[in-house]
């Protein structure tokens, strides 16, 4: 069974830095593509940024390019999302996601229960 | 950038058939995706590659996708298909989500 299990969520004042952690399960980690998504409080989903699964390659939403930083350790089965100079509006459920092992498709199968991440001073 | 445009809220009900539609240029020449979202709880993938089910997903779930439209079809319609649905695609590199669509069954 695949298990997603997102942690490092927390109250971080403006301008801050925060580093979210998904411990991955139940399947070969460094097959697949792994995404984080957010989600603020009654809003709908929003992708944040993607990588491949020997890391080699990544991709952002244009409004957190320059700030957040997605890697992964296949080690550790573990992905990351290293999140600097947080604004109000980073205020967010952060879900990570896996996407699929091939480069062509995006869709996103298995989902961790996600972490809030609350901006404000 | 691109976008995808859904319906805010959609209503039912119960037996029934519905559909909630995703509009972007040219999505017909893409892949897309539906989720299912009930509150408090994590998205769940219903279709993928535009009309194809995961496993564990009920049979009553449908999808198309053509033109400048993705469709989700749900036959049959129950009470737990009650939820917020978001459709899905991407574009060179990057995801993108729709707006999301409230299905109210009555």
């Amino acid at each position: 069974e695949v298990q997603l299990v997102e942690s490092g969520g927390g109250l971080v004042q403006p301008g801050g830095s925060l580093r979210l952690s998904c411990a991955a399960s139940g399947f070969t980690f460094s097959s697949y593509w792994m995404h984080w998504v957010r989600q603020a409080p009654g809003k709908g989903l929003v992708w944040v940024s993607r990588i491949k699964g020997d890391g080699s390659s990544t991709s952002y939403a244009d409004s957190v390019k320059g700030r957040f930083t997605i890697s992964r350790d296949n080690a550790k089965n573990t992905l990351y999302l290293q999140m600097n100079s947080l604004r109000g509006e980073d205020t967010a459920v952060y879900y990570c996601a896996r996407g699929c092992r091939d480069d062509w498709c995006n869709w996103l199968d298995s989902w961790g229960q996600g972490t809030l991440v609350t901006v404000s001073s | 950038s691109y976008e995808l445009t859904q319906p805010p809220s959609v209503s039912v009900s119960p037996g029934q058939i519905v559909s909630i539609t995703c509009s972007g240029d040219k999505l017909g020449d893409k892949h897309a995706c539906w989720y299912q979202q009930k509150p408090g709880q994590s998205p769940v993938l219903v279709i993928y590659q535009s009309n194809r089910r995961p496993s564990g997903i009920p049979e009553r779930f449908s999808g198309s996708n053509s033109g400048n439209t993705a469709t989700l079809t749900i036959s049959e319609t129950q009470a737990m298909d009650e939820a917020d649905y978001y459709c899905q695609t991407w574009d060179t590199s990057t995801v993108v989500f729709g707006g999301g669509t409230k299905l109210t069954v009555l």
